[in-house]
């Protein structure tokens, strides 16, 4: 399958203060990369699609083929942006089966 | 909005019993999946499913199979219960990005 790493299984940032989540994949050519976001007791939901290049709730993420990474940012994190977050990018030869990644917490404190 | 409804939000089951996971769409997507997720280990995939009757193996199936008789379900069925197999199971459906149903919390005692 498909590699993907969140090296961050935890993130606490305080409101106002730049969020990054990283996130890198191993993959040859243009994958079709994704994030998604779990907040407490709600299901999981897309936040971002790399193709779309649309800033959601303020997040976006730019595709570095060199480094083989998606991060994902957001200027000034928000209390309300508090969730897990998950790197999402699809299996080898395939457009629409996503692995994921093992996830990151993001806590953004007052 | 697409809707991918999970028949169960917590099951309670004994080691050893069958059990079924049903999950439903209402948008005509051709795509299902069964994910198992685990803290510290993301999600994992199970089973997909890609058309009425056709399936594939994810990366953990062994002690699963599934069913697709409709193309609106898609069903997950553990075998024989066992207690390494209590988790929280995520059906998805997908068109170009996945959309989710809120999970069942499958305890196995």
């Amino acid at each position: 399958a498909q590699r993907v790493t969140q090296p961050e299984k935890l993130l606490s940032v305080f409101k106002g203060a730049p969020v990054e989540l990283k996130c890198n994949y191993s993959y040859s050519g243009s994958p079709e990369l994704f994030w998604y976001v779990q907040y407490s007791r709600q299901r999981l939901q897309l936040l971002l699609r790399h193709i779309s290049r649309e800033s959601i709730k303020g997040f976006t993420a730019d595709l570095n083929k060199g480094e083989t990474s998606f991060h994902l940012k957001k200027p000034f994190a928000q209390e309300e942006d508090s969730a897990m977050y998950y790197c999402a990018p699809p299996y080898l030869g395939s457009n629409y089966k996503l692995t994921f990644g093992k996830g990151t917490l993001l806590t953004v404190n007052p | 909005d697409v809707k991918v409804t999970q028949s169960s939000r917590y099951l309670v089951k004994r080691t050893g019993e069958k059990v079924f996971l049903e999950c439903v769409q209402d948008m005509d997507h051709e795509n299902m999946f069964w994910y198992r997720q685990d803290p510290g280990l993301g999600l994992r995939l199970i089973y997909f499913s890609y058309d009425v009757k056709m399936k594939e193996k994810g990366d953990i199936p062994e002690g699963y199979s599934v069913s697709r008789e409709k193309k609106e379900r898609f069903s997950l069925i553990l075998e024989s219960a066992s207690t390494n197999q209590t988790s929280m199971y995520l059906c998805a459906s997908s068109h170009y990005g996945y959309t989710f149903g809120s999970g069942t919390r499958l305890t196995v005692v």
